[in-house]
């Protein structure tokens, strides 16, 4: 079993759509998460970090950690064509410049 | 303010061979991390660089090895490449004392083994 489960999609919604990506995990240690946006053909982008349970919200982007249920969320409203790309989790134990464990990615396609 | 800079963007190269590859970390950083990510796959850790030591490193054979040097740089060497190590070379940057920043990515460097 993979430390952390992410289904990789393809995800395709029409524009203004509102778009829910997740990941599961099975360390109870991870402490940091951390959402990223990867185009084709670049590095990640870090959309939203969080620590430990609760949510935070970033204009459209909202990040959810349970940590009871080892379950994150990212959610995205009105979901734009600009936001076509792979979404990937990713993980740390004690701190967040620590290695980060990432899921596999979710591929995401919002159409007009 | 620069961000994280990877050199080459692609490279190809035949089984056996060995690479380099290189990076500059984001102004103000001082730990880099490298990961490999195949196609299809998010990235898989490496190893990590902090006062130009050896500080993590993830599940990778020896034929991996690296450097970081004064200025906070640096390499990745891959020696007797195999077909299997055709992927995405990611480096990331951090600052070490700084909790709440996480790490950020350059575009890496895409080698493909023949």
């Amino acid at each position: 079993q993979k430390e952390v489960e992410q289904d990789p999609g393809p995800l395709s919604v029409p524009e203004g759509a509102i778009v829910s990506l997740n990941c599961t995990y099975s360390n109870s240690a991870f402490q940091y998460f951390m959402w990223y946006r990867q185009y084709s053909r670049k590095g990640p982008e870090l959309l939203m970090y969080t620590y430990s349970s609760g949510n935070k919200e970033d204009g459209r982007f909202t990040a959810q950690v349970d940590k009871s249920s080892k379950y994150i969320s990212l959610f995205i409203r009105d979901s734009q064509p600009s936001d076509s790309a792979t979404y990937l989790c990713a993980m740390s134990e004690v701190r967040n410049t620590d290695k980060l464990i990432f899921g596999t990615g979710t591929r995401l396609q919002v159409f007009p | 303010d620069a961000g994280v800079t990877q050199s080459p963007t692609h490279l190809i190269k035949t089984r056996g061979q060995q690479v380099t590859l290189r990076c500059s970390p984001k102004s103000g950083h001082d730990t880099v991390s490298w990961y490999q990510q195949a196609l299809g796959q998010g990235p898989q850790f490496i190893f990590q660089y902090y006062e130009e030591e050896e500080r993590q490193r993830g599940n990778f054979p020896d034929r991996f090895s690296g450097h970081q040097f004064p200025n906070y740089s640096s390499e990745l060497n891959v020696n007797a490449l195999l077909l299997g190590d055709s992927a995405l070379y990611l480096c990331a940057s951090s600052l070490q004392r700084q909790l709440n920043q996480p790490q950020h990515f350059g575009d890496g460097t895409r080698l493909s083994i023949l």
